[in-house]
């Protein structure tokens, strides 16, 4: 089992709808989560960052975690052409400071 | 602040010849991370640092690669002898752990490596 899952994709939703995109983890003790956005041949940048059970809004973007289900999920509403990128769910271990890196969902927003 | 700082940003070189990929990460910036990543693997934790110090290397693929940290601004990957299946995009990355933002990376642009 790989540490941090993600379905690679790719995802395509229409301009204006949600944009839905999971990730599981499999250290149970993992306490910081996050999600970076990377668009081709550019380098991750950091758009969410979560902590505790719940959601956390930010502008368009939604992170949702569940611990107990070591499931995190990001919701981008009202997705713009600009939204198309590969999406890295990130994990920082709970014994250790390392953070590893799912292997991305590429969005495709189409007008 | 400048951000990460990574070179050089391309690469190309034979196989057999050694490379060095340098980093300076943010002022302040306790942790440094080298990042390797490719279509098939994606992004892969290679090493981290902690005030200098490598904490887990675990991701090294192999003796050819190592890395340094001297000094809190300056950190080096090196592999030798390079290989084609090197071949890569490898990016540094640095944070700081205290505060609300627990663990956030600052990614440089990575230096783009192809071993011919």
């Amino acid at each position: 089992q790989k540490e941090v899952e993600q379905n690679s994709g790719p995802l395509s939703v229409p301009e204006g709808a949600i944009a839905s995109l999971n990730c599981t983890y499999s250290d149970r003790g993992s306490q910081s989560f996050f999600w970076y956005r990377q668009y081709s041949g550019k380098s991750p940048e950091l758009i969410m960052s979560i902590y505790s059970n719940g959601d956390k809004e930010d502008g368009r973007f939604t992170a949702q975690l569940n611990k107990a289900s070591q499931y995190v999920s990001l919701l981008i509403r009202d997705s713009q052409p600009s939204d198309s990128a590969t999406y890295l769910c990130a994990v920082r271990y709970s014994s250790a400071s390392k953070i590893i890196f799912g292997s991305g969902t590429r969005l495709s927003i189409r007008p | 602040d400048a951000g990460v700082i990574q070179s050089p940003r391309h690469e190309v070189t034979e196989m057999g010849q050694e490379v060095t990929l340098r980093c300076k990460p943010i002022s302040g910036h306790d942790y440094l991370f080298w990042y390797r990543q490719t279509m098939m693997r994606g992004l892969e934790l290679l090493i981290y640092f902690n005030n200098n110090v490598p904490i887990d290397d675990s991701g090294m693929p192999e003796d050819r690669f190592s890395a340094k940290m001297p000094n809190a601004s300056f950190s080096t990957l090196k592999i030798q002898p390079s290989e084609p299946r090197d071949s890569a995009v490898y990016f540094c990355a640095s944070s700081s752990p205290g505060g609300q933002n627990t663990g956030e990376l600052f990614f440089g642009e990575g230096s783009r490596l192809t071993v011919l």
